[in-house]
């Protein structure tokens, strides 16, 4: 019953550092996708993807790359750490498209130094 | 330039009345809406949505509401409960093309005893 699985939850950088937010997804969803949640900007969609092999740009994807070589894991990497992404990451998977509801993880709450 | 608004930060009703919250919308072109309900240090769960051939949808406590000519929706919990306090996000979504949604601010919605 484990759903939609993101690590790590706390994490610190420096800028200029890479990492890869982890998110894997037990519920053979076809639709994934990574958000962002500021203060009084509510959730933006970073990157999504409808299958895998494919992925797409959301709303704010400048700083992060994605890729989907299986069903269950939509990984996110931050290739050079920026002061600007610090925030709280959320990852999602729905069976379809935008009418189907989306399972999120708990967050990533991440911090840029 | 933000699609969707919800322009109250935040909303305090007392238990047992009842909470509207409000979410506008700027492209016409939305045809389904859905409202995540997220508490903190978790991710958004899902709540109700509706399509726009639709006026309203009721599940239990919560109904949404949908103004097609104003670009309003509304979700209204009756009764409120100590439980219902929360952050509320409506999200919109083109089911045409990448069906990506995209979200409100969020209100903070607190139930006083």
């Amino acid at each position: 019953n484990a759903g939609v699985t993101q690590t790590p939850k706390f994490q610190v950088l420096k800028t200029g550092q890479s990492m890869t937010l982890q998110c894997a997804q037990d519920m053979n969803h076809e639709y994934m996708s990574w958000y962002r949640q500021d203060p009084g900007m509510g959730l933006r969609l970073i990157h999504y993807s409808v299958g895998a092999g494919i992925t797409d740009q959301g709303e704010v994807p400048n700083g992060y790359n994605v890729s989907r070589s299986t069903t269950e894991d939509f990984p996110l990497r931050l290739l050079s750490a920026a002061p600007s992404q610090t925030s709280v990451y959320f990852c999602a998977s729905s069976p379809g498209g935008g009418n189907q509801p989306q399972h999120f993880g708990d967050g990533t709450r991440l911090s840029i130094l | 330039d933000q699609q969707v608004k919800q322009n109250s930060p935040s909303l305090s009703v007392q238990e047992g009345r009842i909470s509207i919250l409000n979410c506008d919308y700027t492209n016409s072109m939305f045809d389904y809406f859905l409202w995540y309900k997220k508490y903190p240090a978790e991710g958004p769960t899902f709540l109700i949505s509706i399509s726009s051939i639709k006026d309203k949808n009721e599940d239990g406590r919560f109904t949404v509401f949908l103004n097609k000519s104003a670009k309003h929706l509304s979700l209204h919990i009756v009764p409120s409960q100590p439980g219902d306090s929360a952050v509320y996000f409506c999200a919109a979504v083109l089911l045409q093309g990448a069906q990506k949604l995209v979200f409100g601010q969020g209100t903070r919605l607190t139930i006083n005893p």
